[in-house]
C-alpha cells in the first residue's frame, strides 16, 4: 500500500481483555513508531524500532503494554487486561530517514 | 461528571494573516526539529523540518526559525487559510550521527482560521 495502515481502525473492548492492535508501515522504512493520544492531548511516545537494533521501549507505561516487529516490517501493539484509563487512540508511524514520519489513522481504543 | 475538553493553548487568525506558531524545546542534543500537523480525525502529517546547525528554513509558505540560545522553535504560516486549521505539533529527534532516537513530540498548539 501506499501508506502506514493500522487495523483494526475502532475497538471496544471490555475491562480486562486483552486486545492486539496491528500496524503496516511503509515497504522499507526502518524505522516504527507507536504513540498513544488521548483526546484533545499530545502524542505520548510509547515505543520505538529502528532497523535491527534493540527497541526504545521507555515509553511503555506498564508491563501490560508490549510490542513486537516482525521481519522488520508489521507490528503489533498488545495490551493486556485493558482498563479503563487505556481508552485512547493508538497511532503507528513508520520513517526512511527519522524526521519524516509517516502517520497511520489509528486505532481508536474503547474499553469498558 | 466533569467534561473532556481541549487542553491545548489555541491561535486564532483571519484568513490572509500571518500565524506564528511557538515551540519551546529541551533537549539539546537534538539533531533535527520538525514540525506537524494534525487535522481532526487523522495522524499527524510532517510539515518543515529544520537541522540544528540552520537557524531559518522556507518551505511553501511555511518558515521555521530555531533559536538554539532559548531552545525555542517557531513556525511561521503565510496568508493563513481555512485549511491550516489544525493542530501543529514540534517535535524532535538524533539523527543516525548521534545514535538514532525516537521522535519526541510537544504538546500541540491549535490554530483556528476564520474566514
Amino acid at each position: 500500500g501506499a501508506g502506514v495502515s493500522q487495523s483494526p481502525s475502532n475497538k471496544v473492548t471490555e475491562k480486562g481483555k486483552d486486545v492486539e492492535l496491528r500496524c503496516d508501515p511503509i515497504s522499507g522504512h526502518t524505522a516504527l513508531y507507536w504513540y498513544r493520544q488521548s483526546l484533545g492531548q499530545g502524542l505520548e511516545f510509547l515505543i520505538y524500532f529502528q532497523g535491527n537494533s534493540a527497541p526504545d521501549k521507555s515509553g511503555l507505561p506498564s508491563d501490560r503494554f508490549s510490542a513486537e516487529r516482525t521481519g522488520g516490517s508489521v507490528s503489533t501493539l498488545t495490551i493486556q487486561r485493558t482498563q479503563q484509563e487505556d481508552s485512547a487512540v493508538y497511532l503507528c508511524a513508520s520513517s526512511l530517514d527519522g524526521r519524516r514520519a509517516f502517520f497511520g489513522q489509528g486505532t481508536r481504543l474503547t474499553v469498558v | 461528571g466533569e467534561s473532556v475538553g481541549l487542553h491545548l493553548p489555541t491561535l486564532s487568525v483571519q484568513e490572509g494573516d500571518n500565524s506564528i506558531i511557538n515551540c519551546a524545546y529541551s533537549n539539546s542534543a537534538s539533531d533535527y526539529f520538525i514540525w506537524y500537523k494534525q487535522e481532526s480525525g487523522k495522524g499527524p502529517q510532517f510539515i518543515i523540518d529544520i537541522r540544528s546547525n540552520m537557524d531559518k528554513r522556507q518551505g511553501q509558505r511555511v518558515t521555521v526559525l530555531l533559536n538554539k540560545t532559548v531552545k525555542h522553535l517557531s513556525l511561521q504560516i503565510a496568508a493563513t487559510q481555512p485549511g491550516d486549521s489544525a493542530v501543529y505539533f514540534c517535535a524532535e529527534n538524533r539523527g543516525p550521527n548521534s545514535g538514532y532516537s525516537t521522535l519526541t513530540f510537544g504538546k500541540g498548539t491549535m490554530l483556528l482560521v476564520s474566514p
